[in-house]
């Protein structure tokens, strides 16, 4: 069965600190997604992020960057230079790429909290 | 729209009542999907639509749940004889196509059961 673990489930740093949201899957598929979401506490879930399994290219996009290693089955969301807005609870999710579904499965979230 | 529209936002009902809860997705968003958000159990699938169709409704978590969309638009969740466990926030999400570009999600009805 499919499972994505995020071990932290609360961060707290100094505004413009580096910090990085760990997230580990499980899957027997060989063709699956990787996505990370953003909860703000508005509470609207954000797309960041989708990455395939064939792609193991690290994403940079402005503060954010993702770190894919299939050999650990890890898909880490680093964010640089943290500013307040980021506060959030930040989601790593898992589908398969069958059936038509991209139903996915999340973890448990991590909840950052970036102080001024 | 522009973005998934979910109501009502809030939804307060006794425990035994039915509720239904509603989604309009983002036109020409062909897939559509619903999750529950609660404490306990963090963000858990229920059903996908393509289309008018649900070709997995595996995470809905008993039959007193049911769904469905008309039109390959709106779609409206149900709850019978709701539950205090049943409290949550349903979340519509909507995509343009399979495996293509992420979903968009609304922004929930919490529903609560007193």
């Amino acid at each position: 069965a499919q499972k994505v673990t995020q071990a932290q489930t609360e961060i707290s740093v100094v505004e413009k600190e580096d910090v990085t949201l760990d997230c580990v899957y499980e899957t027997r598929d060989t063709t699956y997604y990787l996505f990370w979401y953003k909860q703000p506490p508005s509470g609207e879930l954000v797309f960041l992020i989708r990455r395939n399994s064939f792609d193991e290219q690290n994403e940079i996009s402005g503060r954010y960057s993702w770190n894919f290693q299939k050999s650990t089955s890890s898909f880490n969301f680093t964010i640089t230079a943290s500013q307040v807005v980021d506060s959030a609870v930040y989601f790593c999710a898992l589908s398969e790429a069958q059936g038509g579904s991209e139903k996915l499965v999340f973890g448990k979230g991590t909840k950052l909290t970036v102080n001024p | 729209g522009a973005g998934v529209s979910q109501s009502p936002s809030n939804k307060v009902t006794e425990k035994g009542k039915d509720v239904e809860l509603r989604c309009d997705p983002i036109s020409g968003h062909t897939a559509l999907y619903w999750y529950r958000q609660s404490l306990g159990q963090g963000l858990e699938f229920l059903i996908y639509f393509q289309g008018n169709s649900a070709p997995d409704k595996s995470g809905l978590p008993s039959d007193r749940f049911s769904a469905e969309r008309t039109g390959g638009s709106v779609s409206t969740l149900t709850i019978q004889r709701t539950q205090q466990e049943d409290s949550a926030v349903y979340l519509c999400a909507s995509s343009r196509q399979y495996g293509g570009y992420g979903y968009t999600f609304g922004s929930g009805t919490r529903l609560t059961v007193v």
